[in-house]
């Protein structure tokens, strides 16, 4: 496996449901991010790991729950979501987290899970 | 406020022809990153190319080619002898320093789906 690799890549869950996104990178970043992409919205940053430990949370309702036991992984626990939940949820990885030492580094994204609340 | 305008929502062209996709920019930082990323049907962005405000000069990577103008916030991209494969939502994002600790999370604008018909 390499780059950024997510599962499920589609997933149909019921509002009482709890569910889980995974999310892996096999480039040895240490930064990863959970994102959501919409219908007619822009992509939006829901967290932020850098080294495991959680920096941003755009204010992300709690029903949403971001796991980051290392830096090569990411999950994404989900329970007693709504309808306009469903989504495109994307998962990136990169270098070291934003303006690093005036450095950026780009971010590299897996394919997504596509949710579906019903 | 940090802020990414693309205000071509979808174009459509025939193979070979050429075709810009617009992307203006706001931020208060000087020190700041430009993107573009490519998400083709199967859902994985892409990245493309990265620019920091320092530089300004004009890029060209095959039949893609940007050009940085800070004077007028605008970062646009050009894709020439489009070809069917082309066909795919492109997506400018921008990186700052923010604020907070907040760094370097990418501001996407909303997309420009681009069909290159045969």
């Amino acid at each position: 496996e390499t780059g950024v690799t997510q599962t499920p890549r589609h997933l149909v869950m019921g509002m009482t449901n709890k569910k889980s996104l995974k999310c892996e990178q096999h480039l040895g970043h240490n930064a990863m991010y959970w994102y959501k992409q919409s219908a007619k919205k822009p992509l939006e940053l829901m967290f932020v790991y850098s080294l495991e430990e959680r920096v941003e949370n755009n204010s992300v309702p709690s029903r949403f729950s971001p796991e980051c036991p290392n830096s090569s992984h990411l999950f994404l626990h989900l329970h007693t979501l709504q309808p306009e939940d469903s989504a495109l949820y994307l998962c990136a990885s990169s270098q070291e987290m934003g303006l690093a030492g005036g450095q950026d580094y780009e971010q590299y994204f897996g394919p997504g899970t596509r949710l579906t609340v019903t | 406020a940090q802020k990414v305008t693309q205000a071509q929502t979808e174009i459509s062209v025939v193979e070979k022809e050429d075709v810009t996709l617009d992307c203006v920019y706001e931020t208060r930082d000087t020190t700041y990153y430009l993107f573009w990323y490519k998400q083709p049907p199967s859902g994985e962005l892409v990245f493309l190319i990265r620019r920091n405000s320092f530089d300004e000069q004009n890029e060209i990577s095959g039949r893609y080619s940007w050009n940085f103008q800070k004077s007028t916030s605008s970062f646009n991209f050009t894709i020439t002898a489009s070809q069917v494969v082309d066909s795919a939502v492109y997506f400018c994002a921008l990186s700052e320093a923010g604020y907070g600790g907040s760094q370097g999370n990418l501001i996407f604008g909303k997309g420009t789906k681009l069909s290159v018909k045969p």
